[in-house]
């Protein structure tokens, strides 16, 4: 089986821009996550969605938003870019008990 | 919040045994132990979990105490690709959600 894939692997934006990241789970996976890692806060957990709904979200600002489309892949998004943004942003797909992650996609922001 | 303790750092020598330790005292019956790791900036890579019994793959073995308040992840044959940060996360099942909540993890450095 393939596995997880997130699209772009780099980005590069400014303050203020929104960007739009994409990630395809593992054929039949119906969970996908998202994590932000940072070197200062290490890998945190954003959402997770299930059957396009969000299931679980952590504690980040309401810029940080997500959806999922009925064939499981998943979409992050985040308004209004901030410095502090600039992190590897990792999905990872689930089914039963264990994630399994993509390679993540590096946003950095000037 | 990360539930588990792990030492920052470990050494350990090529063809030898890795024995990553991880506390988990505050473990509730309900909860299994994962282990992940993460080469320098790729995504985790799943190892191994396990709920109580000692588990064994083809990467690895956990050894999980039986109070479950400790556990030991054992690479037999450490080789120079082994090394990354490995990551001990304890979790309830699947039903209430799937989110992980990584801790610093230990970074396992093999010598060659």
């Amino acid at each position: 089986k393939a596995g997880v894939t997130q699209t772009p692997r780099y980005l590069i934006k400014t303050r203020g821009q929104q960007v739009t990241l994409s990630c395809s789970p593992i054929s039949g996976h119906r969970s996908v996550s998202w994590y932000q890692q940072t070197p200062g806060q290490g890998l945190q957990f954003l959402f997770e969605y299930f059957s396009e709904t969000q299931r679980n979200k952590g504690n980040f600002p309401g810029r940080f938003s997500g959806r999922q489309f009925s064939n499981s892949r998943s979409e992050m998004n985040v308004s209004t870019l901030e410095l502090g943004d600039s992190a590897l942003y990792l999905c990872a797909s689930s089914v039963s008990d264990t994630q399994y992650f993509g390679p993540g996609t590096r946003l950095t922001v000037l | 919040d990360a539930k588990t303790t792990q030492p920052p750092s470990m050494d350990c020598a090529e063809g030898r045994a890795a024995n990553l330790p991880c506390n988990h005292s505050t473990i509730s019956g309900n909860e299994y132990v994962y282990w992940y790791r993460q080469i320098h900036s790729q995504g985790p890579q799943y190892i191994i979990h396990g709920l109580k019994n000692n588990e064994t793959n083809e990467m690895a073995s956990l050894i999980i105490t039986e109070d479950r308040k400790s556990s030991t992840l054992i690479l037999p044959h450490a080789t120079l690709r082994d090394t990354a940060v490995y990551y001990c996360i304890v979790r309830a099942g699947s039903l209430t959600g799937n989110q992980f909540y990584f801790g610093t993890g230990t970074s396992l450095t093999v010598i060659p």
